[in-house]
């Protein structure tokens, strides 16, 4: 399975942008790059997922390097409730599966 | 979208005994999938459930140790058996909607919390 890389944790304050990194070096030409969160005491929820293109809808944008080598999922005016880890995943064309590596956890400050 | 229930949310039990974990989804589902959360840890697959027929399990888990059922569309129970202290963990089921790519979004449960003694 390719791998994705994170850092451990960000920070953030209230209202302003967060960028969260994501690199996935040995992406082949048909995985899709999925982000998912998972917020306290809940199960994951799904975020966003692209391709090739940058993607947005209403939770985040996701912006994907030309070469795919990495992405990086913008949530434009974090709120408290955003605070969560949140989990880069690559999933082959045809693969149903879900795995997921350690995330980033992001914590927000009032 | 999916909306998926767990029952028991939580639980204590002792060792050397088994618990069963229900999941109820309030729409149909082709794939329903088990997860265990290790304390501090992310999640790990145990297993797909399949509609009858025996679950296809994840390296490192066993049926005889996980067993697991999907006796219709909408609904999946897994036992965890013989229980132990290092079995502690959040276990979550999870559901990709009918219809759609094979990059459909899945939906998961809030979890079940089980602490063994």
């Amino acid at each position: 399975d390719a791998k994705t890389t994170q850092p451990n944790s960000m920070e953030s304050n209230e209202e302003e942008p967060v960028h969260l990194p994501c690199n996935h070096s040995t992406i082949s030409g048909t995985d899709y790059i999925h982000w998912y969160r998972q917020l306290p005491s809940q199960g994951p929820e799904y975020v966003i997922h692209g391709l090739t293109s940058n993607v947005n809808n209403r939770m985040a944008s996701l912006a994907i390097a030309e070469d795919r080598k990495s992405s990086t999922l913008i949530l434009h005016r974090a709120t408290l409730r955003d605070a969560a880890v949140y989990y880069c995943i690559l999933r082959a064309l045809n693969d149903y599966k879900l795995s997921f590596g350690a995330g980033t956890t992001v914590t927000v400050r009032a | 979208s999916a909306v998926i229930s767990q029952k028991p949310s939580r639980d204590i039990c002792q060792r050397g005994t088994s618990l069963t974990i229900q999941c109820q989804v309030d729409s149909q589902v082709t794939m329903m999938f088990w997860y265990r959360q290790q304390p501090g840890q992310s999640l790990t697959l145990i297993a797909t459930a399949n509609q009858g027929s025996e679950a296809t399990y994840e390296s490192g888990f066993v049926i005889d140790k996980f067993p697991i059922s999907r006796p219709n569309l909408t609904f999946s129970t897994l036992t965890v058996s013989n229980m132990s202290p290092e079995d502690s963990s959040i276990y979550l089921c999870s559901g990709r909607a009918s219809g759609g790519s094979v990059q459909e979004t899945q939906y998961f449960g809030p979890g079940t919390r089980l602490l063994v003694l």
